[in-house]
C-alpha cells in the first residue's frame, strides 16, 4: 500500500519561500511508471494542479502556468521523497497542499493527508 | 484550458435513495475523467477513473457512466459515510487536468 507523508511549515511570511515535503513508502520517487504532484486547494481556486516530478530514464518536470515561474520540484532519491519549494509567495498562495501519485494513463490515486499553509506577516 | 462544470452545487437526498452529479467538459475528453469523494478535514479520494472503472475497495453502488463531455456519477443506495464532497477531474492531454469546482452531497 502506498503512503504519501506530508511534513513542512503551516505559516510562511509573504516573499517567502514555501517548502513542503513528502514522504514516499510502498512506491519509488525513481518508479518508470508513475509521476509524483503537487495541488492545492482553496476557496477561491478550488482544486488546482500545481506541478509534478517523474522519471523517465532522466528527471521530468512540469508546472502549472501560474506558478511556473516560482515553483520548484526536487526529488531525492536516497530519502524517497519530493519537495516543494514555492518562492515569492503572496497571501494567495494560502492553501491546503497536497501531494499526490499519478499513475500513467490514470489519476491521483494516492494522496499525502493535506498541509495547511498561511501566508501571512 | 479544459473547463469543468458540475451540478448541482449542493445536492439534498435521503440515505437510501438514489443521489445522481453530473459533471460537463468544455470539450471532448473521452474517457478520461475521474470522480473523487473528499470528507472534511481529510485529502479527496479517488472513487472513479476511465469514467466507468472503480478503483480498489470502492463499493458497488457507486458508479460512473458518460464519455466525451457529459459524465454522471450514481450512488445507488446512499449510506451515512456518502455524505462529502463530490469532485470530477479530467486526464485528457494531461497536465493539467483541471477539477470540477464539486458537489456537496448533504442529508435531506
Amino acid at each position: 500500500q502506498v503512503q504519501l507523508q506530508q511534513s513542512g511549515p503551516g505559516l510562511v511570511r509573504p516573499s517567502q519561500t514555501l517548502s513542503l515535503t513528502c514522504a514516499i513508502s510502498g512506491d519509488s520517487v525513481s518508479s518508470n511508471s508513475v509521476s509524483w504532484n503537487w495541488i492545492r486547494q482553496s476557496p477561491s481556486r478550488g482544486l488546482e494542479w500545481l506541478g509534478r516530478t517523474y522519471y523517465r530514464s532522466k528527471w521530468y518536470h512540469d508546472y502549472a502556468g501560474s506558478v511556473k515561474s516560482r515553483m520548484t520540484i526536487i526529488p531525492d532519491t536516497s530519502m524517497n521523497q519530493f519537495s516543494l519549494q514555492l518562492n515569492s509567495v503572496t497571501p494567495e498562495d494560502t492553501a491546503v497542499y497536497y501531494c499526490a501519485r499519478k499513475v500513467a494513463g490514470r489519476t491521483f490515486d494516492f494522496w499525502g493527508q493535506g498541509t495547511t499553509v498561511i501566508v501571512s506577516s | 484550458e479544459i473547463v469543468m462544470t458540475q451540478s448541482p452545487a449542493t445536492l439534498s437526498v435521503s440515505p437510501g435513495e438514489r443521489a445522481t452529479l453530473s459533471c460537463r467538459a468544455s470539450q471532448s475528453i473521452s474517457s478520461n475523467l475521474a470522480w473523487y469523494q473528499q470528507k472534511p478535514g481529510q485529502a479527496p479520494s479517488l472513487l472513479i477513473y476511465g469514467a466507468s472503472t472503480r478503483a480498489t475497495g470502492i463499493p458497488a453502488r457507486f458508479s460512473g457512466s458518460g464519455s466525451g463531455t457529459e459524465f454522471t456519477l450514481t450512488i445507488s443506495s446512499l449510506q451515512s459515510e456518502d455524505f462529502a464532497v463530490y469532485y470530477c477531474q479530467h486526464y485528457d492531454n494531461w497536465p493539467p487536468g483541471t477539477f470540477g469546482q464539486g458537489t456537496k452531497l448533504e442529508i435531506k
